[in-house]
Formats: structure tokens, C-alpha cells, sequence
């Protein structure tokens, strides 16, 4: 079964520094990949996806994140934190066959000013 | 597109009684999604939409949870008999027919006293 591992439970940055979240998935094949955020008792925005093609994928509001096949990984990154980018992120992938989402368990962003 | 949305955002209520939940999808999406979100922890999912049929249900959903789309779009989540244990955030998704990122709404978060 697929599953998706976050290593980073919190991590807590400076507003203007760079941040890099981790994400590793366990699937066959190449998956569909996805990287979520959730504001306090708010649902979920989509951040960025991956599906094939190139490995550097642009998002939303700055994020961008790299597909390496060889290490299993989805790392999110962006180059400038901003206080507005505190919350939980989360990773997720889709069997290309399949449907459902799986979920990591999150990483919790804290940016201290 | 008014994206997804939910009702109510919020629901108290007493060990042994039952709840309905709400889901209107982005309106040309024919695929709807359940997820439940516990404190700490990445949404799991429940069940599956593809216009009016169920197509899977997660080893999660119990046979006090049950859930429909008549038409093909809205959905209900009811839970009969609620639990403590069934206090929760249940978020909805719905999905286009061409891709693979799934749209959440801002959830309903259950109490259970």
C-alpha cells in the first residue's frame, strides 16, 4: 500500500529565511503528488501537484517543489519565508489507478519574526 | 466556481445521537470525496463519490456512518449513535473528471460530549 512519511513534525523558521519540508512516498510507481496547506480549523489548499514531465514544479504564493524518483521524495521549498506562510503543510499522493488521497501526517510551520 | 462547501462548520452534540453532514462539490466536478482529520494528524479518507455511486468506502466508515449523493451532487455524511471517539474534522473534496487534484472544502468539525 502507498504511504506517505513527513520526518519533520515542527520546524520553526525566521521570517525572510529559506525553508525546505520534507515528504518521502512509498508507491511502485510514480505516483501523482501533491503538496496541501490548512490554516487553523480550515480546510485544505492546494499548493502545487506533479504528475510527470518536469521534476521542478511551480505553486501557488511562492512554493515550488522537486520530484526526485531515486530518493522517493517531494520535497516543498521556498527561497523567503513570510509571517502569512505559517501553518500546516501537508503531502499527499494518488495511485495513478487510483483515487483516494494519502495523506502525511503534516509538518507544523512556525515563523518567528 | 464558488469552490466547495460545507454545513454546518460546526456541530456539538450528545453521545448516541445522529448527525448529517453537508457537501455541495464545485458544480462540474462528478467526483466526491469524505475525509476525516483528527488533532495532530493528516485527513484519512472515507468514501468516494463518482457521480451518484459509491465506489469505495474505507475500512473507517462503520456501519453507523453511512453516506450519499442522490443526484449526483450534493452529499450527506450521517453518523448514527455518535461516539466520543467519532469527534473529528470531516472534510469534503470533489474532483473533475480529467484530473487528479482533489478541492477541499473548510470542513465540519464534530464534538461529541
Amino acid at each position: 500500500a502507498q504511504s506517505v512519511t513527513q520526518p519533520d513534525i515542527h520546524i520553526t523558521v525566521s521570517e525572510g529565511a529559506s525553508l525546505e519540508l520534507r515528504c518521502n512516498y512509498s508507491y511502485g510507481a510514480t505516483p501523482y503528488l501533491f503538496w496541501y496547506v490548512q490554516s487553523p480549523g480550515q480546510g485544505l489548499q492546494l499548493l502545487l501537484k506533479y504528475f510527470s514531465g518536469d521534476t521542478l514544479v511551480q505553486g501557488i504564493k511562492g512554493f515550488e517543489a522537486e520530484f526526485k524518483r531515486s530518493q522517493s521524495s517531494f520535497n516543498l521549498r521556498k527561497p523567503s519565508v513570510h509571517w502569512s506562510d505559517a501553518a500546516e503543510y501537508f503531502c499527499a499522493v494518488v495511485e495513478t489507478s487510483g483515487s483516494r488521497l494519502t495523506f502525511g501526517e503534516g509538518t507544523q510551520l512556525t515563523v518567528n519574526p | 466556481d464558488t469552490g466547495v462547501s460545507q454545513n454546518p462548520r460546526h456541530k456539538i452534540t450528545k453521545r448516541g445521537q445522529n448527525v448529517t453532514f453537508r457537501c455541495d462539490p464545485i458544480s462540474e466536478h462528478n467526483r466526491l470525496y469524505w475525509y476525516r482529520q483528527t488533532l495532530g494528524q493528516g485527513p484519512e479518507f472515507l468514501t468516494y463519490f463518482q457521480n451518484e455511486a459509491q465506489l469505495e468506502k474505507s475500512r473507517l466508515l462503520s456501519d453507523r456512518f453511512s453516506a450519499e449523493r442522490p443526484k449526483g451532487s450534493f452529499s450527506t455524511l450521517e453518523i448514527q449513535r455518535t461516539e466520543q471517539g467519532d469527534s473529528a474534522m470531516y472534510l469534503c473534496a470533489s474532483r473533475g473528471r480529467l484530473a487528479y487534484e482533489q478541492y477541499f472544502g473548510p470542513g465540519t468539525r464534530l464534538t461529541v460530549t
